[in-house]
């Protein structure tokens, strides 16, 4: 069965300290993966995704995001978080002719200090 | 182009009403999916049409349907609601549902059971 398991629900920083969302996957076959977030009251907004070519993934807002298949994950980051980041954001799996389901971790609340 | 738009935004209805929702895609997607995000459950699939074909279906019971007209534009419906149908429902349009496509997603209807 495929799963994804975002290993922090909710993640504190400070302005302009480096933000790290942690993504772990669990597929029987090369995945598409992706990251979205979510500001309150919103739809979803596609951060970047990956699908087997690089396996470093440059998104928007300074977003990346690394493909490791020895450890089965997809971990987002970004060097100096802005306020504007504070929103929920979800790592996705999406199987080859699985007919759109796309399969979301639970996550993770990043809340931005001052 | 134009963003995925769904319609209405906000609805409240009381337990064993019936609901139907509208999406329309972005030009020239063919695919339409629907997920259900909830607090307790996350986001979860509940349909893929493609060219007017149900493709993919998650674990919705049977009062959970949808349909897909030629124009691409989608409608959900819900039929005999329960509290637990209280939700964000979201839909995502891409060009096509391989799996590698990104999907686009609306603003979402927010449902609210009385």
């Amino acid at each position: 069965a495929q799963s994804v398991t975002q290993l922090d629900s909710h993640v504190s920083v400070s302005e302009g300290t480096p933000v790290l969302l942690r993504c772990n996957y669990s597929s029987s076959y090369s995945p598409s993966l992706f990251w979205y977030v979510q500001h309150p009251n919103k739809g979803l907004q596609l951060l970047l995704k990956y699908t087997s070519a690089a396996t470093l993934v440059k998104g928007i807002n300074g977003f990346e995001a690394e493909f490791k298949k020895s450890e089965t994950s997809f971990h987002l980051t970004k060097p100096s978080a802005h306020m504007s980041d504070a929103a929920e954001y979800f790592c996705v799996v999406s199987l080859y002719n699985q007919g759109g389901k796309l399969i979301f971790g639970q996550g993770t609340e990043l809340s931005v200090k001052p | 182009k134009a963003g995925v738009t769904q319609t209405p935004r906000y609805l409240i209805k009381t337990r064993g009403q019936q609901v139907t929702l509208s999406c329309s895609p972005i030009s020239g997607h063919r695919s339409v999916s629907w997920y259900q995000q909830t607090p307790g459950q996350g986001l979860q699939f509940l349909f893929e049409y493609f060219s007017e074909t149900q493709r993919n279906k998650g674990n919705f019971p049977g009062r959970f349907s949808g349909r897909q007209f030629s124009n691409s534009r989608s409608e959900m419906n819900v039929s005999t609601l329960e509290l637990g149908d209280s939700a964000l429902y979201l839909c995502a349009s891409s060009t096509d549902s391989q799996g590698v496509e990104t999907q686009y997603f609306g603003p979402g209807t927010r449902l609210l059971v009385l």
